[in-house]
């Protein structure tokens, strides 16, 4: 049982490139989480989605877009990168919003230029 | 903002109980306390979580004053594989998480 995977695991970007994080959970869980951590500092959550279909800002969305292709994945873009987006993102995965734990993936660690 | 507040850091002994205290006097009736660590750097991993009562599970124990303005979590018999940072979190009811900085906890033998 693999919970929550991200793809990749490391990245280096240049600044105005763009690119796209996967991640993909195999719980059945309905919501889905994206969050960034930057160095000494505790997660903040970019976007999410409630359920299938669905996606919603958090507290940082500016400079992302999302994508919830099915139940089981949640892609994040950066269309542009800019070198403040340099940070580690984690996806995480929740049965549903609310009371429920959420499981988080090992990060992906993105560098940009 | 966060609604957490906790303290920088702490140690513990090994085979001793770790006690962590949290400040939440500003979240709602019905927000879920939330606790979370961090080894190095990977995922969080889920703790325990409350409301009103106390709650025990096979990691922790946490305790929520009857206020709800604070609470404590307690590791019984920490082992230096409980060197973290452990944050303790709030949720909405989409369960949206607000992490604060968290409390970097280092087990000595």
């Amino acid at each position: 049982n693999a919970g929550v995977t991200q793809t990749p695991k490391f990245q280096v970007l240049k600044t105005g490139q763009s690119m796209t994080l996967q991640c993909a959970q195999d719980m059945n869980h309905n919501s889905m989480y994206w969050y960034r951590q930057d160095p000494g500092m505790g997660l903040r959550l970019i976007y999410y989605s409630a359920s299938e279909g669905t996606t919603d800002k958090g507290e940082v969305p500016n400079g992302y877009n999302v994508s919830r292709l099915n139940k089981r994945e949640f892609s994040l873009r950066l269309e542009s990168a800019a070198p403040s987006q340099t940070s580690v993102y984690f996806c995480a995965s929740s049965q549903a919003g609310g009371v429920q734990p959420q499981h988080f993936g090992d990060g992906t660690r993105l560098s940009i230029l | 903002d966060a609604k957490t507040t906790q303290p920088t850091s702490m140690d513990c002994a090994e085979g001793r109980a770790a006690n962590l205290p949290c400040n939440h006097s500003t979240i709602s009736g019905n927000e879920y306390v939330y606790w979370y660590r961090q080894i190095h750097s990977q995922g969080p991993q889920y703790i325990i979580h409350g409301l009103k009562n106390n709650e025990t599970n096979e990691m922790a124990s946490l305790i929520i004053t009857e206020d709800r303005k604070s609470s404590t979590l307690i590791l019984p018999h920490a082992t230096l594989r409980d060197t973290a940072v452990y944050y303790c979190t709030s949720t909405d009811s989409w369960g949206k998480l607000q992490f604060g900085a968290g409390t970097q906890v280092v087990v000595t033998p």
